[in-house]
Order: C-alpha cells, then sequence, then structure tokens
C-alpha cells in the first residue's frame, strides 16, 4: 500500500485557478469513489474540504471543487485567494478496511 | 458538536510502546462510525495507522500492524493507540479523529506530537 501521489508545489496569482493531482492505482482511487482532500495550515490539524470525490461540506466555498478519471482525482481552486495558500492531501479508501493518503502539495499564492 | 483531544507523554524511548488515548465529546462512541488515528512525520504527509468501531472490531494498516493495538472504552468515551518497539522514525504528530461511513475524515483532534529519543 503506497501513498498517493500528489505534486510537491502549486502556485496561481490571486484569481487564478490552480488543480492539485493525485494519483493512485486501480486498488484504491480508481478501485472507489471514496476520495476525500484536506487542507492543512502550519501547526493545525487537516480540515475536510471534499468528500465521495466531489460532494463539498457545508462552509466549504464552492471555489473548491473536485473530480475523478480512472486512477487520479483532482482538487481545483478556482479564485485563488490569499488565504487558500496551504498544503492539501487527498485520501482514499483502498479496499479491505484501509485507507491510503497523499503525500501532499504545497499551494503557493503569489 | 463532536469535539477530540489527544493525551499521552510526548516523549517516549526508543525500543519502549507509545501510548495515546482519544477523548471524544459532544458524541457517544456507540451511536456507531469508526474512529480512527493517523500521524504525520515532519515535513510529511498524513499515514493512516488504525481503525475501531465501538464494538471492537478493529483495521490496521498493512505496514504497522505487527507493532499496533488500538482499543476503545465505551465506558469513558474514548479509544487508544499502543505502538510498540518504536523508534525514531516514528516521531510525528499522532492525530485521532472520527471517520464517517464513506471513508472520510470529518472530525479531528489538535494533534499530539510524540518525540521518540533517549
Amino acid at each position: 500500500q503506497s501513498a498517493l501521489t500528489q505534486p510537491r508545489s502549486v502556485s496561481g496569482s490571486p484569481g487564478q485557478s490552480v488543480t492539485i493531482s493525485c494519483t493512485g492505482t486501480s486498488s484504491d482511487v480508481g478501485g472507489y469513489n471514496y476520495v476525500s482532500w484536506y487542507q492543512q495550515h502550519p501547526g493545525k490539524a487537516p480540515k475536510l474540504m471534499i468528500y465521495d470525490v466531489s460532494k463539498r461540506p457545508s462552509g466549504v466555498p464552492d471555489r473548491f471543487s473536485a473530480s475523478k478519471s480512472d486512477n487520479t482525482a483532482s482538487l481545483t481552486i478556482s479564485g485563488l485567494q490569499a488565504e487558500d495558500e496551504s498544503d492539501y492531501y487527498c485520501c482514499s479508501y483502498a479496499g479491505s478496511y484501509t485507507l491510503v493518503f497523499g503525500g501532499g502539495t504545497k499551494l503557493t499564492v503569489l | 458538536q463532536v469535539q477530540l483531544q489527544e493525551s499521552g507523554p510526548g516523549l517516549v524511548k526508543p525500543s519502549d510502546t507509545l501510548s495515546l488515548t482519544c477523548d471524544v465529546s459532544g458524541y457517544s462512541i456507540t451511536s456507531g462510525l469508526y474512529w480512527g488515528w493517523i500521524r504525520q512525520s515532519p515535513g510529511k504527509g498524513p499515514e493512516w495507522i488504525a481503525l475501531i468501531y465501538y464494538t471492537g472490531d478493529s483495521y490496521y494498516s498493512p505496514s504497522l500492524k505487527s507493532r499496533v493495538t488500538i482499543s476503545v472504552d465505551t465506558s469513558k468515551n474514548n479509544f487508544s493507540l499502543k505502538l510498540r518497539s518504536v523508534t525514531a522514525a516514528d516521531t510525528a504528530v499522532y492525530y485521532c479523529a472520527r471517520l464517517i461511513n464513506s471513508w472520510y475524515w470529518d472530525s479531528w483532534g489538535q494533534g499530539a506530537l510524540v518525540t521518540v529519543s533517549s
């Protein structure tokens, strides 16, 4: 069970859109519609941003959207704002009551 | 609103056992759902460790299974983690969290830094 693959870093200017990918295998991302995304600011616990591939919890801005194609899930943040600068992690169910996280992506708002 | 709080020693010696407890408030563990432990080494992504249901049904990360035990105490509304034979590689912030039925973590504790050092 290997960690899901995410780009180490992405960046964008305020108002622009960025997309963060999360690549796994047919045993995790590709096999189930149970991908979630988390935002983590320094020294804080992760915060749920997306669940069930593309659903947003109450209180998460609709600037955050997500999708999945085959073994890759993607998180898109549109209309970038300074407060979006953070670390982002994906997580997927991997069968047999196990889960796997991604290595994380640092988003920089230029 | 559910709240989770980790507690336990912040310093553990190599080869000893790391023990942490997660106290849950605002939600009864016996109401269902799974509860779990996740750790995050400095500068790295989270790593799932273990899951437990209030009945005691438990599941473990394959990479840590041989050293980990998760348990639940419904009378105290908490659950615990034991990690045996620790090394410096086990130094991390350990989080407890609630897992929703479709496999996402909706509530997290603030995290507990555990350092393995002599």
